[in-house]
């Protein structure tokens, strides 16, 4: 049973506008949330965190925002730039019980020229 | 979805032994595998990036003598963490992906160290 699903295995968005990414949760536990941004043939990197305390956490041109209530966060890119095109991870862990992260299965994002 | 297991899914050992943690893709044939260290708090660490038949290519600050990886087979990597001191305790994750893959990745379980 995922614990982490992104229903959405890819996305097109066009240079300029807006990306979002969603990610929803079932493990009511999950106190602190992560996204990680992978290039092809590379391991993840860690791009922005969100912990349950709060709602929004911005860094430069990507913001998180956390609905505790629908178990639901969101990477938003804007403007999305061609370099962005990788592949998103969601992950979650309950940070209050020191467990293990948990990742959701990943969305592939294009910026079309 | 293509799967990846990992076992031990925890282990608990004394100071000065070594622990062997594998990672096994089930369903596909992964050329690169990364292992990956989850520090309390705080988001993963990759230790290393292992390609099938060759060394593994370890990120700065990681001590290769301490964490021996071997990638062997096209579904097998192993994590030896050698000498375990108290502070090696963590959750240790690998991922892996696939021959031409264009940015798959499918993470295991992830093993719980405890080192006493």
């Amino acid at each position: 049973d995922q614990q982490v699903k992104q229903n959405s295995p890819s996305l097109s968005v066009q240079e300029g506008r807006i990306s979002i990414l969603n990610c929803d949760y079932t493990n009511s536990m999950f106190d602190y949330f992560l996204w990680y941004k992978k290039y092809p043939a590379e391991g993840p990197t860690f791009l922005i965190s969100i912990s349950s305390i709060k709602d929004k956490n911005e860094d430069g041109r990507f913001t998180v925002f956390l609905n505790k209530s629908a178990k639901h966060l969101s990477l938003h890119i804007v403007p999305s730039q061609p370099g962005d095109s990788a592949v998103y991870f969601c992950a979650a862990s309950a940070q209050n019980r020191d467990d293990k992260i948990i990742f959701g299965k990943g969305t592939r994002l294009h910026i079309l020229p | 979805g293509a799967v990846v297991s990992q076992h031990p899914s925890w282990v608990i050992c004394k100071s000065g032994t070594s622990v062997k943690i594998e990672c096994r893709s089930l369903d596909f044939q992964a050329t690169t595998m990364f292992w990956y260290r989850q520090f309390p708090k705080q988001s993963l660490m990759l230790m290393a990036t292992s390609n099938e038949g060759s060394k593994a290519t370890y990120e700065q600050g990681v001590e290769k003598d301490k964490f021996l990886i071997n990638h062997a087979s096209l579904t097998l990597s192993t994590l030896t963490v050698t000498s375990a001191h108290p502070e090696d305790s963590s959750f240790y994750i690998c991922s892996a992906s696939g021959a031409g893959a264009t940015g798959e990745l499918f993470f295991g379980e992830g093993s719980r160290l405890t080192v006493l």
